[in-house]
């Protein structure tokens, strides 16, 4: 169990364009979601929290209104990148935990996402 | 603000030998979890082992064990009997909700 899916798992987009990320959380309800970014050889970065029904929380730093979070329900959160340009290309991950266990996160598959 | 420092950029090992990754951190968090976390190539983030700050026992998982030291801040994994498919990238991980990653260790085993 506690399986979490992101779809696509690669995307190319041109600069200018948006474009979202979807996570899911297959068999379990995810009550916080978390937006991870990872440059190419590098560590994990958070970017924001979800919580559902609630605005994301966004780390310092992390334009909140280009990288628009959504979590509308207990299995789903979207990450849109908006105006995309190639320093937004990266790998996004996110990750999901049950209520009450916020410090167990099951991480999805990742998307990279590559602008041109 | 919390800060997870990985000093070994790249370990090689023996296979069935054992290995000590380092990890120290900085937390203003009184109550926090420490991870170690499993990246092989495919990128899929794999949890190794979980430490609970407030437990003074450390955390084992098969072959996995940690040295905990609070006061030092300090969260090193073993990994006894390397094997082949331990091979990969390792992060350090604290939190309590969304997570602060160290730089990661870059994990060699040699047949």
């Amino acid at each position: 169990g506690a399986v979490v899916s992101q779809h696509p798992s690669w995307v190319i987009c041109k600069s200018g364009t948006s474009v979202k990320i979807e996570c899911r959380s297959l068999d379990f309800q995810a009550t916080t979601m978390f937006w991870y970014r990872q440059f190419p050889k590098q560590s994990l970065m958070l970017m924001a929290t979800s919580n559902e029904g609630s605005k994301a929380t966004y780390e310092q730093g992390v334009e909140k209104d280009k990288f628009l979070i959504n979590h509308a329900s207990l299995t789903l959160s979207t990450l849109t990148v908006t105006s995309a340009h190639p320093e937004d290309s990266s790998f996004y991950i996110c990750s999901a935990s049950r209520a009450l266990e916020v410090y167990e996160q099951y991480f999805g598959p990742g998307t990279r996402l590559t602008v041109t | 603000a919390q800060t997870v420092t990985q000093s070994q950029p790249e370990m090689s090992v023996q296979e069935a030998e054992t290995v000590t990754l380092s990890c120290t951190y900085d937390t203003s968090e009184s109550d926090y979890y420490l991870f170690w976390y499993k990246q092989p190539p495919s990128r899929q983030m794999i949890l190794v082992i979980r430490q609970e700050a407030y437990k003074q026992q450390n955390a084992t998982e098969n072959r996995f064990s940690v040295n905990f030291q609070k006061a030092a801040k300090s969260f090193s994994l073993k990994i006894s009997d390397s094997q082949l498919g331990d091979a990969a990238m390792y992060f350090c991980a604290s939190g309590a909700d969304g997570l602060t990653f160290g730089k990661g260790t870059h994990l060699i085993i040699q047949p």
